[in-house]
């Protein structure tokens, strides 16, 4: 496989569920990320990891806890998750470094009832 | 507080003619501007850059406008095809292309055969 994978594409979760997205890359890169998108809401940064280490917090509530085991592997924990957290969740990645834009993977749908 | 700004959701253009998107931000510390295109279904892919110390870049049929004084760039396609139609995102970052990007709600762009 070639540049970002997500899985599960599609994942419905109750509230008191616990269960993990998770994020591939095979470019190479030693940055990951994880973004948002909610509807008609811009993405919004979650997490920045660079070379395994958590970089950025963007004040992201802690019922979301991520992982990067390696810099090829990002996952995102849910738990006790709100039905306002229903989005899309994208993980991009990118060369470390200033002036290199970031490559998506095509995101997770999440439901939350 | 949103940032970046692109303040039409759509906009339609014949197939052959100038597509121009808009995008307007308030942050006088960005440095580093991207353009990304979205299809449903897939992750935001990279289109075309723009650093702060350049006013115009252009790649093939893609220009990227930048003007300082105005806190405003736009995208310019020409001549509009088909695959064109899709969502464009303007996103923004500071430190000449750190990992912390902003991005803006997207215009989906429709280009009428």
């Amino acid at each position: 496989e070639t540049g970002v994978t997500q899985t599960p594409r599609h994942l419905v979760m109750g509230m008191t569920n616990k269960k993990s997205l998770k994020c591939e890359q095979h470019l190479g890169h030693n940055a990951m990320y994880w973004y948002k998108q909610s509807a008609k809401k811009p993405l919004e940064l979650m997490f920045v990891y660079n070379f395994k280490e958590q970089t950025e917090n963007n004040s992201v509530p802690s019922r979301f806890s991520p992982e990067c085991p390696n810099s090829s592997h990002l996952f995102l924990h849910l738990h006790t998750l709100q039905p306002e957290d229903s989005a899309l969740y994208l993980c991009a990645s990118s060369p470390s470094g200033p002036g290199h834009e970031q490559y998506f993977g095509p995101g997770t749908r999440l439901t939350v009832t | 507080d949103q940032q970046v700004k692109q303040n039409s959701p759509s906009l339609s253009v014949q197939e052959g003619r100038i597509s121009i998107l808009n995008c307007d931000y308030t942050n006088s510390m960005f440095d580093y501007f991207l353009w990304y295109k979205k299809y449903p279904a897939e992750g935001p892919t990279f289109l075309i850059s723009i650093s702060s110390i350049k006013d115009k870049n252009e790649d093939g049929r893609f220009t990227v406008f930048l003007n300082k004084s105005a806190k405003h760039l736009s995208l310019h396609i020409v001549p509009s095809q088909p695959g064109d139609s899709a969502v464009y995102f303007c996103a923004a970052s500071t430190n000449f292309g750190n990992e912390k990007l902003t991005f803006g709600t997207g215009t989906r762009l429709t280009i009428i055969p």
